[in-house]
């Protein structure tokens, strides 16, 4: 079965230390995106990347920071600079960068919480 | 940003179509309207993409006037699975998706 997976589902982590959030995806996409979600509110975009090795920031990047080592990989990490990082994480990816019509595929996220 | 207003919420019954509009003044020529569909702790589907007039696909209709400041999401016969979160998106460029805070669809029996 081809689809983007996060792991874990849920997570829990002490105000202060740095966590970092899993986001693979086997469907062959170069371009994979962060988003975070909070209660009520809509999607808003942290970091993405067109290809690998390259990132750019998003709406709201503070406090976050990604590697993209690996087509397959897009890994996100919460610093301790993030100062509401408790909220529902989305990965997502899409096909190709220059195509007009680029679908998003969403995972099915990760719900940070931090006390 | 690319901005687009939609309602807030709405209520339906089971059976009905339900018509949700979405207003996106600032379009620009080359900008495409997206709907995505969000179940709660879920990531969002892509529900239906169109540029202008009507687009229609197995789930729902996607009407777009001339002049693209809008569009109408059209739901046949709506169940009570379709209970959800609904985004309008106006797609520019390359760049990621920008949403907004969609509208809650609710269907009762």
């Amino acid at each position: 079965d081809g689809g983007i997976t996060q792991s874990p589902k849920y997570l829990f982590r002490k105000e202060g230390q740095n966590v970092t959030l899993s986001c693979e995806q086997n469907l062959n996409h170069d371009a994979m995106y962060w988003y975070r979600q909070d209660p009520g509110q809509g999607l808003r975009l942290i970091y993405y990347s067109q290809i690998v090795n390259d990132f750019q920031k998003g709406d709201i990047a503070e406090g976050y920071s990604v590697s993209r080592e690996k087509k397959e990989s897009f890994p996100l990490t919460v610093t301790s600079a993030q100062k509401n990082p408790t909220a529902f994480y989305l990965c997502a990816s899409s096909k190709a960068r220059d195509r007009e019509f680029d679908e998003q595929y969403f995972g099915p996220g990760t719900r940070l919480t931090v006390t | 940003l690319a901005k687009t207003t939609q309602p807030i919420s709405m209520d339906s019954y089971e059976g009905q179509e339900v018509n949700i509009t979405c207003s996106h003044n600032n379009i620009a020529t080359n900008d495409y309207i997206t709907w995505y569909q969000q179940f709660p702790s879920q990531g969002p589907r892509f529900i239906i993409q169109g540029y202008k007039t009507k687009v229609t696909n197995e789930v729902a209709s996607l009407f777009i006037p001339a002049d693209r400041k809008s569009s109408t999401l059209s739901l046949p016969r709506v169940s009570l699975s379709d209970t959800a979160v609904y985004y309008c998106l106006q797609r520019t460029g390359r760049r990621a998706l920008t949403f907004g805070s969609g509208t809650r669809l609710q269907v009762q029996p």
